[in-house]
């Protein structure tokens, strides 16, 4: 079975840095591969996928993600982060055709003004 | 455009009462998951439909815990009877597709549950 590995449970960042949050992940074959992010009392929502292509994703809020077939990685990341970024980040990972998401255990990033 | 409607949002209970987690999928998506999400082991798949059909409950901890889909607009997770490590959010998400091939699931708000 597939597993998901975050590295960091908490990231503290001031505005304007930048981020990058790890995931890494454990199966052979072809996956597919996702972010999501929780904010503050509100649900998950997709941030960014990749299936194929271009292993460079850009998803929303101006975050993106690169795909290491040879790391077995797919790190998040954004230049410029900002207050309204605090949120909870959620690597995802699915062989491709299967029909659910093994999730990693999320990552906590609070951004200080 | 409502999302996934779950309820309630909050539940207190004491240990050994039935718990009852409603959720209400997006209409027109086909397949329902059932997740949980505690802080020692992350986010959990219990079980998942498709078409109102229980397609993988190898998720799901223990006989005390049953999922059903009566119709396509409607789901519960029950827990009879409840265990403080029951303890808990409880997401319902649903997808017009596998998730696995969109690669969107909608999630609901989450009911958050604790077991006195």
């Amino acid at each position: 079975a597939q597993s998901v590995s975050q590295h960091n449970h908490h990231v503290i960042l001031s505005e304007a840095a930048s981020l990058e949050l790890g995931c890494n992940y454990s199966y052979g074959g072809t996956v597919n591969l996702f972010w999501y992010v929780q904010y503050p009392g509100q649900h998950l929502q997709l941030l960014l996928k990749y299936f194929s292509g271009d292993p460079l994703v850009k998803g929303i809020k101006g975050f993106e993600a690169e795909f290491i077939k040879s790391k077995f990685s797919f790190n998040l990341r954004k230049p410029s982060v900002q207050w309204s970024d605090t949120a909870e980040y959620f690597c995802a990972v699915t062989p491709s055709g299967y029909s659910t998401l093994t999730f990693g255990k999320g990552t906590m990033l609070l951004v200080s003004p | 455009d409502a999302g996934v409607i779950q309820s309630p949002r909050h539940e207190v209970t004491e240990m050994g009462q039935e718990v009852t987690l409603r959720c209400k999928p997006i209409s027109g998506h086909d397949y329902l998951f059932w997740y949980r999400q505690t802080m020692m082991r992350g986010l959990e798949l219990l079980i998942y439909f498709n078409n109102n059909v229980p397609i993988d409950d190898s998720g799901m901890p223990e006989d005390r815990f049953s999922a059903k889909m009566p119709n396509a607009s409607f789901s519960t997770l029950k827990i009879q009877p409840s265990e403080p490590r029951d303890s808990a959010v409880y997401f319902c998400a649903s997808s017009p597709l596998a998730g696995g091939n969109t690669g969107e699931l909608f999630f609901g708000e989450g009911s958050r549950l604790t077991v006195l």
